[in-house]
């Protein structure tokens, strides 16, 4: 069975770091494209950032681009989400999802709540 | 960017009733456009993939149709458990995704 399960969220003040992390199991990691996708507290899906199988790509929203860093450890079977200089408009709840295909995102995980705020 | 738009933003159905949703793209995505379930506390499900493929487990009461820049879902005989938000997401511009602002199906 395909399991996703995100850690690393928490609260952190505006300009703060936090590092999430998504560990993947019940199917072969380096096979797969990955993503990060937040959800604003009552509001839509937005992308994030994705990776493809080997780490060598990355892409990001433009809203993330100069602060987050997606990154990945296949032989760990974990995903990564480096995130700096934190703003109040990054409050979200972070999903991570497998990404077939790719840009059929499969599989995701339970989320994990990120709070910025002073 | 690709921008998508759905709509309605939310509407009320009774079980049974036949329910469409509308996602219309910026610009034409050819058929790189899937379709998400999500309900409260829960992440998001697949449930249409290139356009008009059922995922793996969805039930054949729920599918997809369109081409280029206008795409429907469509529930038939909408069950107690497909009361949700939909989302639409388009593929097309590799690997920069993007999702519609959701539509919320409740009980009318």
């Amino acid at each position: 069975e395909v399991q996703l399960v995100e850690s690393g969220g928490g609260w952190v003040q505006p300009g703060g770091s936090l590092r999430l992390s998504c560990a993947a199991s019940g199917f072969t990691l380096s096979d797969y494209w990955m993503d990060w996708v937040r959800q604003t507290p009552g509001k839509g899906l937005e992308w994030v950032a994705n990776v493809n199988q080997d780490g060598s790509e990355e892409s990001y929203v433009d809203s993330v681009k100069g602060r987050f860093t997606i990154s990945r450890d296949n032989t760990k079977n974990s995903l990564y989400l480096q995130m700096d200089s934190l703003r109040a408009e990054d409050t979200a709840v972070y999903y991570c999802a497998r990404d077939c295909c790719p840009g059929d995102l499969d599989h995701w995980g339970q989320g994990t709540l990120v709070t910025v705020s002073s | 960017d690709i921008q998508m738009t759905q709509s309605p933003s939310s509407l009320s159905a009774s079980a049974g009733d036949r329910v469409t949703i509308i996602c219309r793209a910026s610009q034409s995505i050819s058929t790189y456009l899937n379709w998400y379930q999500q309900k409260p506390g829960k992440a998001p499900k697949l449930l249409i993939y290139g356009g008009s493929n059922l995922q793996i487990g969805v039930p054949l009461r729920f599918s997809g149709s369109g081409f280029g820049t206008d795409f429907t879902l469509t529930i038939n005989s909408l069950q107690r458990e497909d009361f949700a938000t939909y989302y639409c997401q388009q593929n097309y511009r590799t690997p920069l995704w993007t999702f519609g602002q959701g539509t919320k199906v409740d009980m009318k």
